[in-house]
This record gives C-alpha cells, sequence and structure tokens, in this order.
C-alpha cells in the first residue's frame, strides 16, 4: 500500500530541473507532495486532488495521473533551498467515516550543488 | 495557531522500560496521525483517530503499542517493555480533513539502549 518513489535520490546543480515520481498500486483520492531537511519535520508543498485542483504555497508544481495512479514533482531551476527529502503522501480510496489514512513513500533525496 | 507540539523530544531509556509520548494538535483539527521515522526512510503509518475514535492501526504494531486520544483532544502513544527496534524518530500530525495540508510535530526521538 505504500507508494513507491523514484528516483532514491538526485544530485543538481543550482539552476537545473528534475523530477521525482510516486506511484500507488491502488487507486488514489489525493497525493501530498512533503519536504524534509535533516533534524525537521515534514513541511507541506502540495496537494493533488482527484478530479484536478491543486493547492499549493511553494514554486514547485507537479501533476497527478489519476489512471496511472501517479504523481510527479518538478523541481524547475533548482535552488539551494531545495536541498532535502521528498516525500510523497497518498490517501486511497472512496470518502468514508474511517477514511483518510496519509501512507507516505520511502522518500527521495535532493542534493542542490552550487 | 500553535502548532503540533510533542513531548517529551529526546527520550533515552532501557530495553524494558515503558515510554509514553504525548502531542497536542492544532486546536481545530479533528484529525491525528502517529508515524515511525527511522534514518533514510519515510514516515510509517502508525495509526490515526478522527476525534477521539481511533480509526485504524498498522498491523505492522505488535500489542506493545498503545495510542489514546480522550476527549479529542491531546494523544500519547504508549510503547511497553521496549526493544531496541522501537529507536526511532515518532512524528504526529494533524489536519481538519484529508484533503488539506497535514501539519507535523517536531518529532519525539526515543533512543532505546
Amino acid at each position: 500500500q505504500q507508494p513507491v518513489q523514484s528516483p532514491q535520490a538526485v544530485i543538481l546543480r543550482e539552476g537545473e530541473d528534475a523530477v521525482i515520481n510516486c506511484s500507488s498500486s491502488k487507486a488514489l483520492y489525493s497525493v501530498h507532495w512533503y519536504r524534509q531537511k535533516h533534524g525537521e519535520a515534514p513541511v507541506f508543498l502540495m496537494i493533488l486532488l482527484k478530479g484536478g485542483e491543486q493547492k499549493g504555497h511553494e514554486k514547485i508544481s507537479a501533476s497527478f495521473n489519476e489512471k496511472k495512479q501517479q504523481s510527479s514533482l518538478y523541481l524547475t531551476a533548482s535552488q539551494l533551498s531545495y536541498s532535502g527529502t521528498y516525500f510523497c503522501g497518498t490517501v486511497v480510496g472512496i470518502v468514508t467515516d474511517s477514511w483518510g489514512k496519509f501512507q507516505f513513500g520511502a522518500g527521495t533525496q535532493v542534493v542542490v550543488t552550487p | 495557531d500553535t502548532g503540533v507540539s510533542q513531548d517529551p523530544r529526546h527520550k533515552i531509556t532501557k530495553r524494558g522500560q515503558n515510554v509514553t509520548f504525548r502531542c497536542d494538535p492544532i486546536s481545530e483539527h479533528n484529525r491525528l496521525y502517529w508515524y515511525r521515522q527511522t534514518l533514510g526512510q519515510g514516515p510509517e503509518f502508525l495509526t490515526y483517530f478522527q476525534n477521539e475514535a481511533q480509526l485504524e492501526k498498522s498491523r505492522l504494531l505488535s500489542d506493545r503499542f498503545s495510542a489514546e486520544r480522550p476527549k479529542g483532544s491531546f494523544s500519547t502513544l504508549e510503547i511497553q517493555r521496549t526493544e531496541q527496534g522501537d529507536s526511532a524518530m515518532y512524528l504526529c500530525a494533524s489536519t481538519r480533513d484529508p484533503t488539506g495540508e497535514l501539519f507535523f510535530g517536531e518529532g519525539s526521538r526515543l533512543t532505546v539502549l
């Protein structure tokens, strides 16, 4: 049930682009993206909901393919501050009273160098 | 909005001892989640609550783990008879609904000697 992320790690020079992928074996209601820096709690980046709605407050874009149960996070013109571990979190299934379990992938470590 | 707070931030204990962690979610959030995270891994789901009701508990957990959320406010996670494999960061998170942002606390780091 845990979503699968790829790649496991990526090293970028400042200004380069990267794509992080997240896939699930189950039908997804939403995909969440978080970034975690060493020793800190995960920080929200973006939510992509079934039906196309997106919510986010960072200059990082993402896509959600509901049919393929996949999401991709696009790091464009990377900055040093983008370094950290990126996790996708998924919520599967349909809306019920007990719905809403978030599960996270193993993470993608991103290192941006000057 | 004071954020999600967890206590204690660090706990060192000897194998076989019991430990309890507390999480205070953001006040208007009715959903509360517990995760365990080890170095280099993503947060591993443990359990979650909607108000005071525990909706699901991971099958990965043994009976040594128990969580409560009395009155739908703060939550406690207790680990009985700790083992070295329990050493990890225990993260608490809360949200108003599953379509919204999950707010994480700073975590409680457990070291079992």
